[in-house]
């Protein structure tokens, strides 16, 4: 099956700096790359889908500004959380699919935790 | 706009015993997919099965199956000869009506496999 990296797994940073997230997808191409966000206990909300080259399209509620996107090549998309606050600890995850459109794949998921 | 709804916050069955995990969900789509995915305390998502809306039947996969009921609108994973290992977090899925692979998540079913 195909298969999605997420990087790093788990990250702990101060408030007020930022963090970046890696997913990438090692044996397909990426099209199209979905951020999604877990608070504890809770669902998987979707905050944003990344498209290869072009500019990511937010959900409602999302902070464009405050969570960074880029989807540069068909294999990586970051997502770069900018001045960080304890509010942002989470659990991020992404998901990928390729030029089917057919499944998404996930990452591993990364647990952040701003101090 | 999908809705998918997990009414069982926590379940507990016996190792080797079988157990069912609902799910209900709303749409206007003719034609729609329901996904399960299993989220171990690691925090990956691994899927489990797929039912589509025209499969004529049932979805199975070795000790997960699906019981759909299109008019109900339910798809409860059933969980055949539950092992430790299964005790996880369940979510059931669908695709927003705008993309298959952007997914709605319920608000997941905690499981405890006891020995």
């Amino acid at each position: 099956g195909a298969v999605v990296s997420q990087h790093p797994s788990w990250v702990i940073c101060k408030s007020g700096t930022s963090v970046k997230i890696e997913c990438r997808s090692l044996d397909f191409q990426a099209t199209t790359m979905f951020w999604y966000r877990q608070f504890p206990k809770q669902s998987l909300m979707l905050m944003a889908t990344s498209n290869e080259g072009s500019k990511a399209t937010y959900e409602q509620g999302v902070e464009k500004d405050k969570f960074l996107i880029n989807h540069a090549s068909l294999t990586l998309s970051t997502l770069t959380v900018t001045s960080a606050h304890p509010e942002d600890s989470s659990f991020y995850i992404c998901s990928a699919s390729d030029r089917t459109n057919t499944e998404a794949f996930f990452g591993q998921g990364t647990r952040l935790t701003v101090v | 706009a999908q809705k998918i709804t997990q009414t069982q916050p926590g379940m507990f069955v016996q190792e080797k015993e079988a157990v069912t995990l609902d799910c209900t969900y709303d749409t206007s789509d003719p034609s729609y997919g329901l996904f399960w995915y299993k989220q171990p305390s690691s925090g990956e998502m691994i899927f489990l099965i797929y039912q589509g809306s025209y499969d004529q039947q049932n979805a199975t996969e070795g000790r997960y199956s699906l019981n759909f009921q299109k008019a109900r609108k339910s798809a409860n994973l059933v969980i055949s000869a539950s092992q430790l290992g299964d005790s996880a977090m369940y979510f059931c899925a669908m695709p927003w009506s705008t993309g298959f692979q952007k997914l709605v998540f319920g608000t997941g079913t905690r499981l405890l496999v006891s020995p």
